[in-house]
């Protein structure tokens, strides 16, 4: 079936220490986001990207880095230098950007919960 | 730039009751509206958009929304609920141009905590 994978699903990792989420499609979509969630503050974008080898910052990028080196895949660093990293990470992509109508509709995976201890 | 206003953090409701979830928002440009639902520690899926045409838009789970251009609203809205709509529920908005094709970011709402209680 086509869809987004993110992996790993639950993830716990000591201060200081960077890590690196997955996102994998199979949609065939140009687009890739990055997405933080914490409680009562809705979706925040950290990163997107419209093509393969171009990305552009979101809303929150600061202690984030992203790499688009193959269209269907989409990887987040978070870095130590992110303040408070500890959150819920969805991953999504849009349909093909360059042709047809692109509404904006996004598709998302299960999600990555990354816990600092 | 769009923003998203949902009016209700939280909506605690009876099973078997109805129930309406407030969006409204704010754009410069023509936005075509979605609403999704997530379920505890997974992933937004879709539960309907308004694109163009009739302004009443049905989606999945017996769930319908209105688009109200003048009031620049989009409710969420389920005759009767189930103790599975239990979930946070989120209105988006995207802009798109005059060929209507999006400006490429959705703008999202804080998210609407539904409760069914039995």
């Amino acid at each position: 079936d086509g869809g987004i994978t993110q992996s790993p699903k639950y993830l716990f990792r000591k201060e200081g220490q960077n890590v690196t989420l997955s996102c994998e499609q199979n949609l065939n979509h140009d687009a890739m986001y990055w997405y933080r969630q914490d409680p009562g503050q809705g979706l925040r974008l950290i990163y997107y990207s419209q093509i393969v080898n171009d990305f552009q910052k979101g809303d929150i990028a600061e202690g984030y880095s992203v790499s688009r080196e193959k269209k269907e895949s989409f990887p987040l660093t978070v870095t130590s230098a992110q303040k408070n990293p500890t959150a819920f990470y969805l991953c999504a992509s849009s349909t093909p950007f360059g042709g047809g109508v692109n509404t904006g509709e996004l598709f998302f995976g299960e999600g990555s919960r990354l816990t600092v201890l | 730039a769009q923003s998203v206003t949902q009016l209700d953090s939280q909506v605690p409701v009876f099973e078997e009751a109805p129930v309406e979830l407030r969006c409204n928002y704010s754009s410069s440009v023509s936005v075509y509206l979605f609403w999704y639902v997530q379920y505890p520690n997974q992933g937004l899926q879709l539960l309907l958009k308004y694109l163009s045409g009739s302004t009443l838009v049905k989606g999945i789970n017996g769930f319908e929304a209105e688009f109200n251009k003048s009031q620049t609203s989009f409710h969420l809205r389920k005759p009767s609920v189930h103790i599975s709509d239990t979930a946070e529920y989120f209105c988006a908005v995207s802009g798109f141009n005059a060929g209507g094709t999006s400006y490429g970011k959705l703008t999202f709402g804080q998210g609407t905590i539904l409760t069914v209680h039995p």
